[in-house]
């Protein structure tokens, strides 16, 4: 059973520029999470989708954006990039049911490098 | 809201000793604790959960982790450190339903295991 990928691994942009990145979840799989990760602020929640819609979101500025295709793919999409949002985006994928332990399996993550 | 907090950024521990982790967490409800572990340039792996069945929990690796309401602790152990163990080491919480589902993580702990 194939993992949750990530693309690209790395990347490198300038600030001003905007950058897309992409997931691909476990088969059968229905809610993707994303999560930012920098020495600084740790792992923090960036948003959840579920069957193609937005189910919560951590407190980021609205230059960050997700979507959800049909197959459960995801991308998330920062805008305007800052210097800042250099960190590890990490994916994560998970059954979605509505309540109990959905156990996230994550990906190794895009490194995304803003200069 | 919930919170973690792991008492230690940087823990370092003989080949063959005993491994201990601390996590303590903050929750208006019952939750669910998770451990996750991560090694350089990877995403995150689950050792193990608690979700409320029994309060030692066993997991990969030879680690477990026991879940005690009255201190609101969930520590990791493992009896003996392995160099392969060497890694940094995520207590996360979640709660069973509604928007507080995603992981809220600890600030983490680098585990260092000396020969």
């Amino acid at each position: 059973k194939a993992g949750v990928t990530q693309t690209p691994r790395y990347l490198i942009k300038t600030r001003g520029q905007q950058v897309t990145l992409s997931c691909s979840p476990i088969s059968g799989h229905r809610s993707v999470s994303w999560y930012q990760q920098t020495p600084g602020q740790g792992l923090q929640f960036l948003f959840e989708y579920f069957s193609e819609t937005q189910r919560n979101k951590g407190n980021f500025p609205g230059r960050f954006s997700g979507r959800q295709f049909s197959n459960s793919r995801s991308e998330m999409n920062v805008s305007t990039l800052e210097l800042g949002d250099s960190a590890l985006y990490l994916c994560a994928s998970s059954p979605g049911h509505p309540s109990g332990a959905n156990v996230l399996t994550f990906g190794a993550g895009s490194r995304l490098t803003v200069l | 809201a919930q919170s973690v907090t792991q008492l230690g950024s940087h823990v370092s521990v003989s080949e063959g000793a005993l491994v201990l982790l601390r996590c303590n967490y903050s929750s208006s409800v019952p939750p669910y604790l998770f451990w996750y572990v991560q090694y350089p340039n990877q995403g995150l792996q689950l050792l193990l959960k608690y979700t409320s069945a029994a309060t030692l929990v066993k997991g990969i690796n030879g680690f477990e982790a026991e879940f005690k309401k009255s201190e609101t602790s969930f520590h990791l152990t493992k009896p003996s450190a392995h160099m392969s163990d060497a890694a940094e080491y995520f207590c996360a919480v979640s709660l069973p339903s509604g928007s507080a589902r995603q992981l809220t993580f600890g600030s983490g702990t680098q585990l260092t295991v000396l020969p």
